[in-house]
């Protein structure tokens, strides 16, 4: 089993939608999640992280964790074609040796003018 | 933007040479952590420098090597070039804080090398 599973896609709404991007985790160990996105030909940008479980807000993007169940979450408000893109979760423990993030395959979004 | 540069933008290399791709740090970070992206998937983790040290490893083999610098820029190394090895090099740096112990949960990448190996 992955560590972070994440559905590919691509997941296709027209411009105006709310979209929902989740993620699964399988390791409990202390951690905080990550959301980044990744336009095509260019590397990831952060955009969220939380530690706890709940909703973060910013802007028009929620991550929202719910530990109990390993499930993570960003909703994206009022999709703008813009927000095409591929969106990437990720994890990170601390270990000994540092921190190293864990990531889904990344799921590709289009946003429909 | 985030700062963190990388070089060369492409490189096109042949099955067993060898190719060197470089990273330049975010201002006021400390910590240079390398991953592999292969098409369609999510970065690997290959490694992780600290204070010119390795700090954690992926499960790469050891013709992956690398570098850090007293500037915190750094290198990667990869030695006897296999076509698996085509991917985006990510560059990603990052502030490690030692209260309770090293962290540096925010990584900041790169725009990344594109490698082809033929």
């Amino acid at each position: 089993q992955k560590e972070v599973e994440q559905d590919p896609g691509p997941l296709s709404v027209p411009e105006g939608a709310i979209v929902s991007l989740n993620c699964t985790y399988s390791n409990s160990a202390f951690q905080y999640f990550m959301w980044y996105r990744q336009y095509s030909r260019k590397g990831p940008e952060l955009l969220m992280y939380t530690y706890s479980s709940g909703n973060k807000e910013d802007g028009r993007f929620t991550a929202q964790v719910d530990k109990s169940s390993k499930y993570i979450s960003l909703f994206i408000r009022d999709s703008q074609p813009s927000d095409s893109a591929t969106y990437l979760c990720a994890r990170t423990s601390r270990e000994t040796s540092g921190s190293r993030l864990t990531f889904g395959e990344g799921t590709q979004l289009t946003v429909n003018p | 933007e985030t700062g963190v540069t990388q070089s060369p933008t492409h490189l096109i290399k042949t099955r067993g040479q060898q190719v060197t791709l470089r990273c330049s740090s975010q201002s006021g970070h400390n910590t240079v952590s390398w991953y592999q992206q292969a098409l369609g998937q999510g970065p690997q983790f290959i490694f992780q420098y600290y204070r010119e040290e390795e700090n954690g490893r992926g499960n790469f083999p050891p013709r992956f090597s690398g570098l850090q610098f007293p500037n915190y820029s750094s290198e990667l190394n990869v030695n006897a070039l296999e076509l698996d090895d085509s991917a985006l090099y990510l560059c990603a740096s990052s502030l490690a804080r030692l209260a309770g112990g090293l962290s540096s949960y925010e990584q900041y990448f790169g725009p990344g090398t594109r490698l082809t190996v033929t």
